[in-house]
C-alpha cells in the first residue's frame, strides 16, 4: 500500500523559533492534509491542499504542496506551548478517493 | 456544534466479548470512516461509507464489521474482541465526492483482556 515518512519523528524547540517538517512518499498524492492531534483527543485539520506548488497558509501555519507532487511540507513560525502536539501529514493518491493515507507523525515540544 | 461524536469513550473488554462502537455526525455529510490508532503509528482505515447504504473495506478490515444506519450514523462492531484489537478507534465523516478533508471525532479508547 501507499506510504507516507514523515519527518522528524520528534523535535524540541524553544519558544518562538520557527518549526519546519516533511512528509515524502514514492508514489505521487494527489491531495495532501495536514493534522494536528492533542493528547486524548482526535486529529483536528489544519491545512488542506490541492494543487502541486501550492502554498496555503492558516495563521502563523504555512504548507506548501511539493512540485513533484510527491512530498507536502509544514511549517509553523514563532512558535508558542500551544503549539505542542503531534502533527500528521496524510493525502489522497488518485483522484475522487475515499482512502486517506497517514504518516506516523511528528511530535513537537515547546521549552517555554 | 458537535462535529463528529463518538460514545462510548472508554471501553474495557474481555477476550471474546462482543462490542459495537457508535458514531454521529451532524455536518449533514455523506461519507463516514472508521480507523484505528496504535502507539508510534499514524491512523489505519478499517471501513468506509461512501454514501449511505454503501460501505467499503479499508487497509485492515479484518475482525471487524460495520453498518451505515443512516446518513448520520455509522457504526463498528466487533464480534470476537481479541487483544489485538486494543487500540484507540476514530470516526470520521467528510464532504461527497472523494478527496475531501475528513473530520475526526474524540475516538474510543478500548482495551481488550
Amino acid at each position: 500500500g501507499q506510504q507516507l515518512n514523515q519527518s522528524p519523528q520528534s523535535m524540541f524547540i524553544q519558544e518562538g523559533e520557527d518549526v519546519s517538517m516533511n512528509c515524502t512518499s514514492s508514489s505521487i498524492f494527489n491531495t495532501w492534509l495536514w493534522y494536528k492531534q492533542d493528547p486524548g483527543e482526535g486529529p483536528v485539520l489544519l491545512i488542506a491542499l490541492y494543487k502541486a506548488g501550492e502554498l496555503t497558509s492558516n495563521g502563523r501555519l504555512t504548507a506548501q504542496f511539493g512540485i513533484t507532487r510527491k512530498d507536502s511540507f509544514l511549517n509553523i513560525s514563532a512558535s508558542i506551548p500551544s503549539d505542542v502536539g503531534i502533527y500528521f501529514c496524510a493525502g489522497y493518491s488518485g483522484a475522487g478517493s475515499y482512502q486517506l493515507t497517514f504518516g506516523k507523525g511528528t511530535k513537537l515540544s515547546v521549552i517555554p | 456544534n458537535a462535529g463528529v461524536t463518538q460514545t462510548p469513550k472508554f471501553q474495557v473488554l474481555k477476550t471474546g466479548q462482543s462490542m459495537t462502537l457508535q458514531c454521529a455526525q451532524d455536518m449533514n455529510h455523506n461519507s463516514m470512516y472508521w480507523y484505528r490508532q496504535d502507539p508510534g503509528m499514524g491512523l489505519r482505515l478499517i471501513y468506509y461509507s461512501a454514501s449511505e447504504g454503501t460501505t467499503d473495506k479499508g487497509e485492515v478490515p479484518n475482525g471487524y464489521n460495520v453498518s451505515r444506519l443512516n446518513k448520520r450514523e455509522f457504526s463498528l462492531r466487533l464480534e470476537s474482541a481479541a487483544p489485538s484489537q486494543t487500540s484507540v478507534y476514530f470516526c470520521a465523516s467528510s464532504a461527497t465526492g472523494g478527496n475531501q478533508p475528513q473530520h475526526f471525532g474524540d475516538g474510543t479508547r478500548l482495551s481488550i483482556l
